[in-house]
């Protein structure tokens, strides 16, 4: 199994700040890393498929970079609807696995 | 708009059975594989099952491997989960989501249904 390791576990920014969340895999997964966004009691959200790809409606302050074993997720200039939680998620082999979340909170 | 909705989710005691249910609309449900997530009060997210479009295929973590079924009915574009032998560690909110047509990702998520496993 390959186990996703996110970091850090919170992230305490302020609005307009650059947010910068890592993920890494214990092995390589390719580009086959996808990130969602999680909004307390609301269905997460997909926000890059294949390391870098936004998806579709996805605001461009959100880009994904990595390949291998090394993945970022980067917020360009943090709004207030985006101070949630990240989770990463390897989609290379099974099981089909996910980090264990970036709560990005208000500073 | 594509739309998924869970449903089924309760209180049942340890060892009982439970079954989920995911309607969906919006999209060619046959095509595309299905998945099952859930997460543990507190916890993250946890891939559960996923079912390829025809049902032929179904993969499972190992910690429900034996105990949960998954399965689809493609003319009433409904996905279902049927869990025996629940354990106090299955309690979670429970998610259905669409799966990408090419990769393992899931493009589209429902709101979740709650399991609560307890005596």
């Amino acid at each position: 199994e390959i186990v996703m390791t996110q970091s850090p576990a919170t992230l305490s920014l302020s609005p307009g700040e650059r947010a910068t969340l890592s993920c890494r895999a214990s092995q390589s997964v390719s580009s086959n890393l996808a990130w969602y966004q999680h909004k307390p009691g609301q269905a997460p959200r997909l926000l890059i498929h294949g390391a870098s790809t936004r998806a579709t409606g996805i605001p461009a302050r959100f880009s994904g970079s990595g390949s291998g074993t090394e993945f970022t997720l980067t917020i360009s200039s943090l709004q207030s609807e985006d101070f949630v939680v990240y989770y990463c998620q390897q989609h290379n082999s099974w099981p089909l696995t996910f980090g264990g979340g970036t709560k990005v909170q208000i500073k | 708009e594509v739309q998924l909705l869970e449903s089924g989710g309760g209180l049942v005691q340890p060892g009982g059975s439970l079954r989920l249910s995911c309607a969906t609309s919006g999209f060619t449900f046959s095509v595309h594989a299905m998945t099952w997530v859930r997460q543990a009060p507190g916890k993250g997210l946890e891939w559960v099952s996923t079912i390829s479009q025809s049902g032929s295929s179904t993969f499972f973590a190992d910690s429900v491997k034996g105990r949960f079924t998954i399965s689809r009915d493609n003319s009433k574009d409904t996905l279902y989960l049927q869990m025996n032998n629940l354990r106090a560690e299955d309690t979670a909110v429970y998610y259905c989501a669409k799966v990408n047509s090419g990769w393992w990702f899931f493009e589209s998520w429902g709101q979740g249904t709650l399991v609560t496993v307890s005596s």
